[in-house]
């Protein structure tokens, strides 16, 4: 089956611009994640999604956000780009399961889109 | 922070078993662990997870200790497509428990 899908690939911001990235997650699949990564800070966790809701969320500020949607499909905003910002937004799902041990949950991750902030 | 501990970088010769180690001396009964490898500018791609028992799949084998305190992923036959960065990740098996990645170690395979 297809994998996890992330649109755009590439993609170069100004400063103080707005950038929304897509996921779409492995069919099935109704738990999305985000991560960020930098050469500096590796991979940061930024929040989970699962069925709609919120249900885990890293230390970053409130510029960054995002939502899932009744197909599973997820997008993270940023806003007021800072040249930080600049960065591998990694994408990944699972089938996520509510019992302990029954589903293990292993990620499966996108290829990533690539930000660069001017 | 990550609750594991890697070596930064290994080498490994082109055909030779590749042994990645990592110690979890903090991991809790309720707690995986978890092999990802990162190839330059890809999404990381999941390996192979374990509680307990040593696990083997077609990439790689994964041999726990008795006390669960460290564990050892295998690459039987290392090829240069094997070079990348792994990471050895410990999560809980609640739902909605994030993973945590270190710095990884990376593995350089040399013909």
């Amino acid at each position: 089956k297809a994998g996890v899908t992330q649109t755009p690939r590439y993609l170069i911001k100004t400063r103080g611009q707005q950038v929304t990235l897509s996921c779409s997650p492995i069919s099935g699949h109704r738990s999305v994640s985000w991560y960020q990564q930098t050469p500096g800070q590796g991979l940061q966790f930024l929040f989970e999604y699962f069925s709609e809701t919120q249900r885990n969320k890293g230390n970053f500020p409130g510029r960054f956000s995002g939502r899932q949607f009744s197909n599973s499909r997820s997008e993270m905003n940023v806003s007021t780009l800072e040249l930080g910002d600049s960065a591998l937004y990694l994408c990944a799902s699972s089938s996520g399961s509510g019992k302990l041990f029954a589903n293990t949950g292993e990620l499966f991750f996108g290829e990533g889109s690539r930000l660069t902030v001017l | 922070d990550a609750k594991t501990t890697q070596p930064p970088s290994m080498d490994c010769a082109e055909g030779r078993a590749a042994n990645l180690p990592c110690n979890h001396s903090t991991i809790s009964g309720n707690e995986y662990v978890y092999w990802y490898r990162q190839i330059h500018s890809q999404g990381p791609q999941y390996i192979i997870h374990g509680l307990k028992n040593n696990e083997t799949n077609e990439m790689a084998s994964l041999i726990i200790t008795e006390d669960r305190k460290s564990s050892t992923l295998i690459l039987p036959h290392a090829t240069l497509r094997d070079t990348a960065v792994y990471y050895c990740i410990v999560r809980s098996a609640f739902h909605g428990q994030n993973f945590v990645f270190g710095p990884g170690t990376r593995l350089s395979v040399l013909p």
